[in-house]
């Protein structure tokens, strides 16, 4: 069984730019949800996707989205990139609304806007 | 909307002490987890508590979860050095759509 995996694994932007973080759900699963985890804080829930469509969202503008794909790996995409979204970015992955819903998480890309 | 809270927030405790994390929650939910997080790392799931009463222990460790009074502990038996990382709890918000998640408890097992 595979289990999820992220790329990259660091980046660096300058603030203005755009970057796409991506994310291999573990084999089965058809949910795929992104955080967003400040040095010291708890993971920030951004949104989810099930079945390629987003499913949920949290308090985060527009600037920040995504997309699922037919194999249920998905993108965090974001746009006009601000110095605090300097974070890790982690994705999880689950069976949607099926048994233990428990949410197995990536390793993350930290990334880091100058 | 639903917070989640935790206590203490830093924990520094020698080895073979015994101590518990606790986890408030501020709306109903019957679904709690505890992950731990070691630095630089990603989340590893240590519980899954899926109803009211339920107790699940793993080696020094051992996580309740009481739905009525919306708290779970994280009861830590004769610390060991290696356990000293982040523990998270989160709540299961709106049936598997997120989780939220409490601030963490930084955990420092001292020789």
């Amino acid at each position: 069984e595979t289990g999820v995996t992220q790329s990259p694994t660091h980046l660096i932007k300058t603030r203005g730019q755009q970057v796409t973080l991506r994310c291999s759900s573990q084999s089965g699963h058809n949910t795929v949800s992104w955080y967003q985890q400040a040095l010291g804080q708890g993971p920030q829930f951004i949104f989810q996707y099930y079945r390629e469509e987003e499913n949920g969202r949290g308090n985060f503008p527009p600037r920040f989205s995504g997309l699922q794909f037919p194999n249920y790996s998905s993108e965090l995409n974001v746009n006009a990139l601000e110095l605090d979204d300097s974070a890790l970015y982690l994705c999880a992955s689950s069976l949607g609304d099926r048994g233990s819903r428990e949410q197995y998480f990536g390793p993350g890309t930290r990334l880091t806007v100058t | 909307e639903l917070k989640v809270e935790q206590n203490p927030l830093f924990l520094s405790m020698q080895e073979g002490k015994n101590y518990t994390i606790y986890c408030n929650y501020s709306t109903t939910s019957d679904r709690l987890y505890w992950y731990r997080q070691d630095p630089g790392k990603s989340l590893e799931s240590l519980f899954v508590l899926l109803s009211n009463g339920a107790v699940k222990q793993e080696g020094r460790l051992m996580a309740s979860l009481d739905t009525k009074a919306r708290l779970s502990t994280l009861h830590i038996t004769a610390a060991v050095h290696d356990l000293s990382a982040t523990y998270f709890c989160a709540v299961d918000k709106n049936y598997g759509q997120n989780f939220v998640f409490g601030p963490g408890t930084r955990l420092s097992v001292l020789p």
